[in-house]
């Protein structure tokens, strides 16, 4: 079965540093999200993407943040200047259409130090 | 702030058991889903529920969502280990929001 794959699994920085995180969503897919879930916290929305620009934001997701799809196939989370704040698990999720179910990825656990 | 609350937040239970997790909102929600979630690994859909009333069966899960689609429960018939995870409910609000709104989840342990 067909899945979203994350990369890294785990990414430890130092505060200020800037991480990139990946996400391969699946292959007939056309919209893209990113979640993200403080430890013992409720899982938060981020930022969706459709058609090659974001169609909607979270507050959490300020100008640190901005998203790509590069080549097509990649989906990339960028946070500019890592805050120790920032430190949780990002979920990276596709689905084919706007009724069709979402798919997460297995996440990154980003740590900022 | 919209919120979505479940309840209870921990359950733990003996094998053969029934039980029932409860999503409740002030919101009203064009759809809900619940999904489950292992240590270490995104969420997994179990079932999207649209229509107000609405039942839904997964073999010994069922699923409702509530006539004024605020509110959502999961019922597990004659619980059995394998069931153990954590249950999400999230809602996809009125009005075209792409986002999903989540739950904190009910973590289910379910005793040999």
């Amino acid at each position: 079965e067909p899945e979203v794959t994350q990369t890294p699994s785990h990414q430890v920085t130092q505060m200020g540093q800037e991480v990139i995180l990946r996400c391969v969503p699946i292959s007939n897919h056309l919209y893209f999200y990113w979640y993200r879930q403080i430890l013992g916290q409720k899982v938060e929305f981020l930022v969706s993407f459709y058609n090659n620009e974001i169609s909607e934001k979270s507050e959490i997701f300020d100008d640190q943040f901005s998203v790509e799809r590069p080549d097509g196939s990649n989906f990339t989370l960028k946070i500019r200047s890592t805050k120790l704040e920032d430190s949780a698990m990002y979920f990276c999720a596709s689905k084919a259409d706007g009724t069709t179910p979402l798919h997460f990825g297995n996440g990154t656990r980003l740590t900022v130090t | 702030t919209q919120l979505l609350e479940q309840s209870p937040q921990f359950l733990s239970i003996q094998e053969g058991e029934n039980l029932t997790v409860y999503c409740n909102s002030s919101s009203v929600f064009s759809s809900l889903q619940w999904y489950r979630q292992e240590p270490g690994e995104g969420p997994v859909l179990l079932v999207t529920v649209v229509t107000g009333g609405e039942v839904k069966k997964l073999k010994r899960l069922t699923f409702q969502f509530g006539d004024a689609r605020k509110d959502s429960s999961l019922h597990i018939t004659a619980a059995q280990p394998g069931d153990t995870g954590l249950y999400l409910c999230a809602g996809a609000l009125q009005g075209g929001s792409e986002k999903l709104v989540f739950g904190k989840g009910t973590k289910l342990t379910v005793n040999p």
